[in-house]
């Protein structure tokens, strides 16, 4: 069975701080998903990362794939209040439709 | 930007009643999907749909559970006799393997059940 943990779980970081959220799965993959949830709203696509070392930027966000350790990373730099948001990574399993989902990083940016 | 639309945003019922969660996914993806997301927990997966049949399921998905297509544009979820526990909010999403290569999924906004 596929597991998937994320931690921190909650993150309270003041503006301009730089974090990095972990993401570690279970069992062998090459596809991970970063997803934005806010507060009752649903689920918005960040990032695909597809293969061993990947890497995609996208503002203050970079997430990263190393497939051989099972770990993916989010790393936010510089923080601004826009930023505060739940943060989920998905791990699709091999020959799998579904996408396993981390229990989310509730990210706080205080001014 | 085309988007996976869901109806009604919020869903009330009465324990035992049947429910039934719509969903218009984007309109050339193949692939289809519901999540839930018990208030405060991770996102689960249901069921996934292609080529009008059930290609994955989940423990939670039991007999109480079906999904349908019942035309070239909807998806729905129905819940025959719904429990206390099935209260959450209800995620549709849709894909297309893009390109055979990877399977990204856009959700819907969601619908909110709520059984008293």
């Amino acid at each position: 069975e596929l597991k998937v943990e994320q931690n921190p779980l909650f993150l309270s970081m003041q503006e301009g701080k730089n974090y990095t959220i972990y993401c570690n799965y279970s069992t062998t993959s090459d596809r991970l998903y970063w997803y934005r949830q806010d507060p009752g709203k649903s689920l918005e696509s960040l990032f695909v990362l597809l293969s061993n070392g990947a890497v995609k930027q996208e503002g203050r966000l970079m997430a990263s794939l190393d497939t051989k350790a099972r770990l993916s990373t989010l790393h936010i730099t510089a923080a601004v209040h826009d930023l505060s948001a739940t943060y989920f990574c998905a791990v699709e399993g091999a020959g799998s439709y579904q996408l396993t989902f981390g229990k989310g990083t509730k990210l706080s940016v205080i001014p | 930007e085309p988007e996976v639309t869901q109806t009604p945003s919020h869903q009330v019922t009465q324990m035992g009643q049947e429910v039934i969660l719509r969903c218009v996914p984007i309109s050339n993806h193949l692939y289809f999907y519901w999540y839930r997301q018990i208030l405060g927990q991770k996102v689960e997966f249901l069921v996934s749909f292609y080529n009008n049949e059930i290609s994955e399921k989940s423990e939670i998905f039991d007999d109480q559970f079906s999904v349908e297509r019942p035309d070239g544009s909807n998806f729905t979820l129905k819940i025959r006799s719904t429990k206390l526990e099935d209260s959450a909010m209800y995620f549709c999403a849709s894909s297309d393997w893009t390109s055979g290569l990877y399977n990204e999924q856009f959700f819907g906004p969601g619908t909110r059940l709520t059984v008293l």
